[in-house]
């Protein structure tokens, strides 16, 4: 057990739609990391906050927005679901700011588009 | 492309023999890290080696780095069915912030 907490763990929804994944990240740790893992993609960084701030931008769509709160829980939405949108997405917790820090990976959410 | 590729793709082994995994990147990096990923589930961090150190151990891992040449390996001895799972390198880059994961090797321990 990594310490960092997701859920839901499945979800199931419709094109077009709009989702919010969440993300509670181990304690002390300051950074939250988004990816998502689908079978054609591997794994693609999405995002990273630290202390509330966005800190370094990847392969995150336009569609897709994420924030981090004051207690550094995190959320990533993801709007007007396609489906190539269904994958395995992660979140990652580190101590430090920098990309550089051991990552500490959550369980996922597993997003179906159907 | 990907920063990181690892080969092989997939590898199978008996239990007890040793495993060896490549992974080879584009540009220089500040740290290389391992991970592994059981089906479906979170990625584990294994090691992490430094652009400076040529070689890492822990526990029966065995991390290699080589910079000139742009690759790493990571060698897991007397392997165990429970090491039955997907590994990941990772290449960090400072200049550009960036974290980049390889394709990954799977690797069976056949009991």
């Amino acid at each position: 057990d990594s310490g960092v907490t997701q859920t839901p763990k499945h979800l199931i929804t419709a094109t077009g739609q709009r989702v919010t994944l969440r993300c509670s990240p181990r304690s002390g740790d300051l950074s939250v990391y988004w990816y998502q893992q689908s079978l054609d993609q591997g794994l693609q960084f999405l995002i990273q906050y630290y202390n509330g701030e966005e800190r370094a931008k990847g392969n995150i769509l336009e569609r897709f927005s994420a924030q981090q709160f004051p207690d550094l829980h995190s959320e990533l939405n993801l709007s007007s679901l396609e489906l190539g949108d269904s994958a395995l997405y992660f979140c990652a917790s580190s101590a430090k700011q920098i990309l550089t820090d051991t990552q500490y990976f959550g369980p996922g959410t597993r997003l179906t588009v159907l | 492309s990907q920063q990181g590729e690892e080969d092989p793709q997939a590898l199978s082994i008996q239990e007890g023999e040793n495993a060896t995994m490549n992974c080879s990147y584009k540009t220089s990096i500040n740290n290389l890290q391992w991970y592994r990923q059981n089906s479906g589930r979170g990625l584990v961090h294994l090691i992490l080696i430094r652009s400076n150190e040529r070689e890492k151990h822990s526990g029966r891992l065995r991390v290699t780095l080589d910079t000139s040449k742009k690759s790493s390996s990571l060698l897991i001895t007397a392997s165990r069915a429970a090491d039955t799972a997907s590994y990941f390198c990772a290449t960090a880059l400072l200049s550009n912030q960036k974290v980049t994961f390889g394709t990954g090797t799977k690797l069976q321990v056949i009991p």
